[in-house]
């Protein structure tokens, strides 16, 4: 069954440093979607991406936050300065179309912040 | 704005035993529920969800969930808890509106004793 993959797996970056997260969403998908969850808690909502462009984002994703979808199959997210609250495992997500099903996550990156 | 309430940070059960998991929801308009779990360092699993029809839909590894739309519940269960359903169970709600974000809450631990 085909996956999204997520590199790397654990990421350690010091404080006020740039730092991308990289995905692999399902081929054949056309929503993308990144959420965080600090260390055993919620699951937070990021941003939703659609058609090349950002279709919801959250609070949360402030100007410190960007997407992108530099081929035709990697989905990145980018920290362009990274504080001590952003470490938390970072999950990316994908589905397929307009229908109800359900989104297929990553296994996650697990950013640490130093 | 939706949210989804989890009023339980943790359920024990005894294996064998039927097991609840509580979720209530709030969104404008008819919503779409799903099930998630979680098990340590990795990506959400989706087990199940509600989008319209029979109010007790089947998932994934037995479990059910029955959705009331009086009530805005959309309970987990399952007839007999096994040792491996030990995992952090997660509610999700979206809009209806096609590629709309899951909105999730904060998780259920559930713990099953052998």
């Amino acid at each position: 069954e085909p996956e999204v993959t997520q590199t790397p797996s654990h990421q350690v970056t010091q404080m006020g440093q740039e730092v991308i997260l990289r995905c692999v969403p399902i081929s054949n998908h056309l929503y993308f979607y990144w959420y965080r969850q600090i260390l055993g808690q919620k699951v937070e909502f990021l941003v939703s991406f659609y058609n090349n462009e950002i279709s919801e984002k959250s609070e949360i994703f402030d100007d410190q936050f960007s997407v992108e979808r530099p081929d035709g199959s990697n989905f990145t997210l980018k920290i362009r300065s990274t504080k001590l609250e952003d470490s938390a495992m970072y999950f990316c997500a994908s589905v397929r179309a307009t229908d109800n099903s359900p989104l297929h996550f990553g296994n996650g990156t697990r950013l640490t912040v130093t | 704005a939706q949210s989804v309430a989890q009023p339980e940070d943790q359920v024990n059960v005894a294996e064998g035993n039927p097991l609840t998991v509580k979720c209530t929801y709030s969104v404008s308009g008819n919503p779409y529920l799903f099930w998630y779990v979680q098990y340590p360092n990795r990506g959400l699993q989706f087990l199940l969800k509600y989008i319209t029809g029979d109010n007790l839909v089947k998932g994934s590894y037995g479990f059910e969930a029955e959705f009331n739309k009086s009530q805005t519940s959309f309970h987990l269960k399952k007839p007999s808890a096994l040792v491996s359903d030990s995992a952090l169970y997660f509610c999700a709600v979206r809009r209806n509106q096609a590629g709309t974000a899951l909105i999730f809450g904060k998780g259920t631990t559930l713990s099953v004793s052998s």
